[in-house]
């Protein structure tokens, strides 16, 4: 089975761009979630997709988006991008069988984001 | 509120050692506990978690932890680690927050392994 995907790889944008972040999860897999991680905050759960529908969505401003379509397939979106926002996105599937996190996630490569 | 705290945010030891990682939470509700492994320019890969029943959990590469729920602990312990251990550790947990399940980690570990 091929595992999560994540395109792109890396990603140069300037302030007040936004930016769309794609992800494909395992085949099977019908939850998705989104973390952001940077040096300083560490790793922080954005938002976990479940049937086109967000399920679950951690601390950030309504500036991150994102969406599930059919397949399962996700995209993130930032828009109005700070410099802030550099970092390395990353996203993780599932079964999505459980209503929280006791199941296996599994990630992707991430996605780098710089801000200039 | 849910946190994570890894004491260490770094530890090295010498090949064939034993090595623990620590790990505290706090939490006034249920939670699930996770170890998490990050190698070098790649993504997250579990290494074991804690759901239920068994406080010793066993994982992948000879890795596991035990959930202490009185010192709110999770640590993680390998008997002999080997160089391939070397890699970035994040404990994690999860829990029901108001009506809304969140996932928390801790600011990670860095382990490295000297020949």
């Amino acid at each position: 089975k091929a595992g999560v995907t994540q395109t792109p790889r890396y990603l140069i944008k300037t302030r007040g761009q936004q930016v769309t972040l794609s992800c494909s999860p395992i085949s099977g897999h019908r939850s998705v979630s989104w973390y952001q991680q940077t040096p300083g905050q560490g790793l922080q759960f954005l938002f976990e997709y479940f049937s086109e529908t967000q399920r679950n969505k951690g601390n950030f401003p309504g500036r991150f988006s994102g969406r599930q379509f059919s397949n399962s397939r996700s995209e993130m979106n930032v828009s109005t991008l700070e410099l802030g926002d550099s970092a390395l996105y990353l996203c993780a599937s599932s079964l999505g069988t459980g209503t929280g996190f006791q199941e296996t996630q599994y990630f992707g490569p991430g996605t780098r984001l710089l801000v200039l | 509120a849910q946190s994570v705290t890894q004491l260490d945010s770094q530890v090295p030891v010498f090949e064939e050692a034993p090595v623990e990682l620590r790990c505290n939470y706090s939490s006034s509700v249920s939670v699930y506990l996770f170890w998490y492994v990050q190698y070098p320019n790649q993504g997250l890969q579990l290494l074991l978690k804690y759901l239920s029943g068994s406080t010793l959990v066993k994982g992948i590469n000879g890795f596991e932890a035990e959930f202490n729920k009185s010192q709110t602990s999770f640590h993680l312990r390998k008997p002999s680690v080997h160089i391939s251990d070397t890699a970035e550790y994040f404990c994690a947990v999860s829990g029901l927050i108001q009506g809304a399940q969140k996932l928390v980690f801790g600011q990670g570990t860095r382990l490295t392994i000297n020949p």
